[in-house]
């Protein structure tokens, strides 16, 4: 079993709808969560970066972790087409050690 | 743009080549890591460099080394290589190893091809 888990997609969904990502991981000790953003045939962009449990928000997105859950989301409203990229949760312990999600693809069409 | 760049984009080689991967991180970043991103395998962490010094090892191959210079560029070496070598390599920088509130930044990496 992999230490964390992430659906590979794809996704599809129209413009202006509300996109909601998810990953689930086995290690306890994981605190720092993340989200990148990946383009095709370009790096990876840090979207979103969360400390423990709770929700944060900057503009369209909101990021939520559950650690309880084992639980990690991200939730894009009003999704344009700009947005359609691969969506990589990545995660670690009090370490610089990232442990990334397989990645999801979302795809926004007009 | 990150701030992390990367060289070169792309390389061709053949099977049993040693290759030569180069990252210059952001402006006062002192950390730089190597990624390995697959179809199969996803983004796989191979090695960390603080300050000139090894910090963390990942899945790295023996045929696989790294080095990060005084200047804080970072060098990838592929040697003996092999078709599942083909990859994208990405290098990432960060302000300080052990912090917290320490975020990665990715360059636009490095596709390398291994006929």
């Amino acid at each position: 079993q992999k230490e964390v888990e992430q659906d590979p997609g794809p996704l599809s969904v129209p413009e202006g709808a509300i996109v909601s990502l998810n990953c689930t991981y086995s290690n306890s000790a994981f605190q720092y969560f993340m989200w990148y953003r990946q383009y095709s045939r370009k790096g990876p962009e840090l979207l979103m970066y969360t400390y423990s449990s709770g929700n944060k928000e900057d503009g369209r997105f909101t990021a939520q972790v559950d650690k309880s859950s084992k639980y990690i989301s991200l939730f894009i409203r009003d999704s344009q087409p700009s947005d359609s990229a691969t969506y990589l949760c990545a995660m670690r312990e009090n370490t610089d050690k990232l442990i990334f999600g397989t990645g999801t693809r979302l795809q926004v069409f007009p | 743009d990150s701030g992390v760049t990367q060289t070169p984009k792309h390389l061709i080689t053949a099977t049993g080549q040693r290759v030569t991967l180069r990252c210059s991180p952001r402006s006062g970043d002192l950390s730089v890591y190597w990624y390995q991103q697959s179809l199969d395998q996803g983004l796989q962490f191979l090695i960390q460099y603080y300050n000139g010094e090894e910090r963390a090892k990942g899945n790295i191959l023996e045929r696989f080394s790294a080095q990060q210079f005084p200047d804080l560029h970072s060098e990838l070496n592929l040697s003996s290589l092999e078709l599942g070598d083909s990859a994208l390599y990405f290098c990432a920088s960060s302000v300080d190893a052990g912090t917290g509130a320490d975020t990665q930044y990715f360059g636009p990496g490095t596709r390398l091809t291994v006929l």
